[in-house]
């Protein structure tokens, strides 16, 4: 069965820091998706993409954080400068059809800003 | 902006009996509703929807209802499983969009006892 990945796994970085977050979401979807979870916390939406553009995205997605599609498979999330409130679980997701609302997760990525 | 609120942070439940887990949300614009499940480690897995012209969806074991002048969903599964055992997460999505952007509640972990 066709399923979301993610690397890495875990991503451990000094304050200050460029991270990426990688992803590889179904082949076939449209609409890709970052969400984050701090712990305890709430799955929170990020921001959404479809046709190589940004097409909604919240008021944590500030001018810290970007995304892109670089090749067609990879579906990335890069924080600029990490501050140690951005530590916390990234999930990416993805769908064919945002109207259908069913978007498939992929496992995460636990980034932990020291 | 606690728009969808799942207020039990867990709940236990014997083998074979039912599990209901309850979602209230806020925002009336809401017009489609999810369960997921996540399990340690992994990201959340699509359980079941309801879309808000419905008061009741059937899926095997996992029956959701909707009560909109209430405000509030549940999630009932009927018989319980030791391997329903996981993190459920009410979330939803509201008109206009067409970004499938979702709103979670903060999760109910369900612990099924043999």
């Amino acid at each position: 069965e066709p399923e979301v990945t993610q690397t890495p796994s875990h991503q451990v970085t000094q304050m200050g820091q460029e991270v990426i977050l990688r992803c590889v979401p179904i082949s076939n979807h449209l609409y890709f998706y970052w969400y984050r979870q701090i712990l305890g916390q709430k799955v929170e939406f990020l921001v959404s993409f479809y046709n190589n553009e940004i097409s909604e995205k919240s008021e944590i997605f500030d001018d810290q954080f970007s995304v892109e599609r670089p090749d067609g498979s990879n579906f990335t999330l890069k924080i600029r400068s990490t501050k140690l409130e951005d530590s916390a679980m990234y999930f990416c997701a993805s769908t064919y059809d945002p109207y259908s609302y069913e978007q498939y997760f992929g496992p995460g990525t636990r980034l932990t800003v020291t | 902006d606690q728009q969808v609120k799942q207020n039990s942070p867990s709940l236990s439940v014997q083998e074979g009996r039912i599990s209901i887990l309850n979602c209230d949300y806020t925002n009336s614009m809401f017009d489609y509703f999810l369960w997921y499940k996540k399990y340690p480690a992994e990201g959340p897995t699509f359980l079941i929807s309801i879309s808000s012209i419905k008061d009741k969806n059937e899926d095997g074991r996992f029956t959701v209802f909707l009560n909109k002048s209430a405000k509030h969903l549940s999630l009932h599964i009927v018989p319980s499983q030791p391997g329903d055992s996981a993190v459920y997460f009410c979330a939803a999505s509201k008109k206009p969009s067409n970004t499938g952007k979702l709103i979670f509640g903060q999760g109910t972990t369900l612990q099924v006892k043999p």
